[in-house]
């Protein structure tokens, strides 16, 4: 039982460059979430999913889409990466926010230059 | 708008004391309240969480106290160990997301 696997876990990008972020989990849970992490700022709410074929916005959005083909991988996209977009993400899944709160991955550490 | 707030942004505490971080939020929505632990390197992990209808929740070493006329909760280490040193977050549910506070690194020296 994997929990929450995150690929890669390290990149390095040029600005303008595009890449995919992978999450998957195994827990068949319907929630998933895309945070990232910056010192001082806590983590930050990019998108969200509710179950497969649904994706919506959360608090910081701008420069990021999501997709949720499969119920179990939720994917995360930066068309053209800017050095801002330099941070840590988790992703993070839950069968109820609500009651059990989220299960999270280890993280992807993303350098833009 | 910063919906969970949290102070302080770091703390040291020496082996044996208590540990203590406190929370406010300003959503009347959010109906669960969980504290998230995480070390350098790793993921969050979840470490205890409370709903509004309980003052106090107790787990092993750790506490939550919350008081929701004045929309606050606290967690409160006891005999605070080497080995509790780590940046501890608090957070607030509602409807289909979590919502964090900025985050506490706490250092419990020996």
């Amino acid at each position: 039982n994997a929990g929450v696997t995150q690929t890669p876990k390290f990149r390095v990008l040029k600005t303008g460059q595009s890449m995919t972020l992978l999450c998957a989990q195994d827990m068949n849970h319907e929630y998933m979430y895309w945070y990232r992490q910056d010192p001082g700022m806590g983590l930050r709410l990019i998108h969200y999913s509710v179950g497969e074929g649904t994706t919506a916005k959360g608090e910081v959005p701008d420069g990021y889409n999501v997709s949720r083909l499969k119920k179990q991988n939720f994917l995360l996209g930066l068309e053209s990466a800017a050095p801002s977009q330099t941070s840590v993400y988790f992703c993070a899944s839950s069968y109820s926010i609500r009651a059990g709160g989220a299960f999270f991955g280890q993280g992807t550490r993303l350098t833009v230059v | 708008q910063q919906q969970v707030k949290q102070s302080p942004q770091s703390l040291i505490v020496q082996k044996g004391g208590i540990s203590i971080i406190n929370c406010a939020y300003e959503n009347t929505a959010f109906d669960y309240f969980p504290w998230y632990q995480q070390f350098p390197g790793k993921g969050p992990a979840l470490l205890i969480a409370i709903r509004p209808d309980v003052s106090e929740k107790k787990e092993g070493r750790f506490t939550i106290s919350f008081n929701k006329s004045a929309k606050q909760f606290s967690l409160h280490i006891m005999d605070s160990q080497p080995g509790d040193s780590a940046t501890y977050f608090c957070a607030a549910a509602g409807y289909s997301t979590l919502t964090f506070g900025k985050g506490t690194m706490l250092l419990v020296s020996p």
